[in-house]
């Protein structure tokens, strides 16, 4: 049971540079997130999914887009990377019915330049 | 909406000695209320939690916090720390019902030294 899984765990890009940081999980939980982490801000929710094929908007969607077309896997793709998109990103997950107890991922550094 | 504040950015302690790391909320509804932890270069691991009931809960490495509706806070506390504990410490709050609104403070640096 390798819980949540992000890769890659380190990236740099350059401005306008597209990519995918990809999350996985295991434990068959229909909730999935993604955070950014600045430094000073704590956590703030870019895009969640209750289930496949259902995705939604947090607090910080501009800039990245979200699909879910397995239970499983839960890609953020940033189409255009600026500057202002270097962060720590974490996904977590749960299950519904136990959705207070989220689990994180080991997180992905991305840098753009 | 609710809110999170975490007053204190960094808190250094000598190892064995006790410490606190606040929490205060807001929120116009029912939260749940929890202490992540991370270490160094590590994601988020849940340290505690309090859904209801006794409003002192404990983790298994020695911490614990307590709710306090009226003062709508939820400090940490441990008498003695440990090399080990060295890490950001965040709170956060959960809307009873809504996975989605996870709302978490901006951390704590508990900086621990011999």
């Amino acid at each position: 049971n390798a819980g949540v899984t992000q890769t890659p765990k380190f990236q740099v890009l350059k401005t306008g540079q597209s990519m995918t940081l990809q999350c996985a999980q295991d434990m068959n939980h229909e909730y999935m997130s993604w955070y950014r982490q600045d430094p000073g801000m704590g956590l703030r929710l870019i895009h969640y999914s209750v289930g496949a094929g259902i995705t939604d908007q947090g607090e910080v969607p501009n800039g990245y887009n979200v699909s879910r077309s397995t239970t499983e896997d839960f890609p953020l793709r940033l189409l255009s990377a600026a500057p202002s998109q270097t962060s720590v990103y974490f996904c977590a997950s749960s299950r519904l019915d136990t959705y207070y107890e989220q689990y994180f991922g080991p997180g992905t550094r991305l840098t753009v330049t | 909406a609710q809110s999170v504040t975490q007053l204190d950015s960094q808190v250094p302690v000598f190892e064995e000695a006790p410490v606190e790391l606040r929490c205060n909320y807001s929120s116009s509804v029912s939260v749940y209320l929890f202490w992540y932890v991370q270490y160094p270069n590590q994601g988020l691991q849940l340290l505690l939690k309090y859904l209801s009931g006794s409003t002192l809960v404990e983790s298994i490495n020695g911490f614990e916090a307590e709710f306090n509706k009226s003062q709508t806070s939820f400090h940490l506390r441990k008498p003695s720390v440990h090399i080990s504990d060295t890490a950001e410490y965040f709170c956060a709050v959960l809307p009873t019902g809504t996975a989605s609104k996870l709302t978490f403070g901006t951390g704590t640096r508990l900086q621990v030294t011999l």
